[in-house]
């Protein structure tokens, strides 16, 4: 069964503090992965899609990678701001197929 | 463009109740998915469609569930009877056939069954 593991299911950190979250997937067959954002009560935001030809992508002071063989995928936030609190999911899929989504890290960043 | 449209965003209903939910993808785009999202189980996709064809219903939970895709610019997800274990944020999302295959969410529909 495919799975996306995303750790820690949590994280608290002052404001500028530079962290990476954490995807881990099963299948290393994979199409595209991608990193959203959700809001409380929102719906799901696209940050980042990297093909699987890529090996990361950039957005502002956000960056993913992605690295197949070891089916792993991180989302590295720069000089984080209150703004960023919020829950990011990654996902992937195979081509043609849906995207099998993590439980998401939940990202509280204190002023 | 609007983007994904759902509707309606809130629904509480009792238990054996009808619930119809309603989407409308952004134009031009070829997939349309629904999800469903829970504290325990987080994101599950219930079906996808490609061109207004259900390709995979697998996550569908139970008969009591059912979806069509009338046209390329509607979808709904019917459950009847509803149960309280129903309750959930339903998702809608859209996406292209090709290019990054990004995928494109709606603001959820909420639903509650008492």
């Amino acid at each position: 069964k495919q799975e996306v593991t995303q750790i820690p299911a949590a994280l608290s950190v002052p404001e500028g503090e530079n962290l990476v979250l954490n995807c881990s997937f099963t299948d290393s067959a994979i199409y595209n992965l991608q990193w959203f954002r959700q809001d409380p009560g929102k719906g799901l935001t696209s940050l980042l899609l990297i093909q699987s030809s890529q090996r990361e992508q950039t957005s502002g002071r956000l960056n993913a990678s992605l690295d197949k063989s070891s089916g792993r995928s991180t989302l590295y936030i720069a000089a984080s701001q209150p703004g960023d609190s919020a829950t990011y999911l990654c996902a992937f899929n195979q081509a043609g197929t849906a995207l099998i989504f993590g439980k998401g890290t939940t990202l509280s960043v204190s002023s | 463009d609007a983007g994904v449209i759902q509707s309606p965003r809130h629904e509480v209903t009792e238990m054996g109740q009808e619930v119809t939910l309603r989407c409308k993808p952004i134009s031009g785009h070829d997939y349309l998915f629904w999800y469903r999202q829970t504290m325990m189980r987080g994101l599950e996709l219930l079906i996808y469609f490609n061109n207004n064809v259900p390709i995979d219903d697998s996550g569908m939970p139970e008969d009591r569930f059912s979806a069509k895709m009338p046209n390329a610019s509607f979808s709904t997800l019917k459950i009847q009877p509803s149960e309280p274990r129903d309750s959930a944020v339903y998702f809608c999302a859209s996406r292209l056939a090709g290019g990054f295959g990004e995928l494109f969410f709606g603001e959820g529909s909420r639903l509650t069954v008492l």
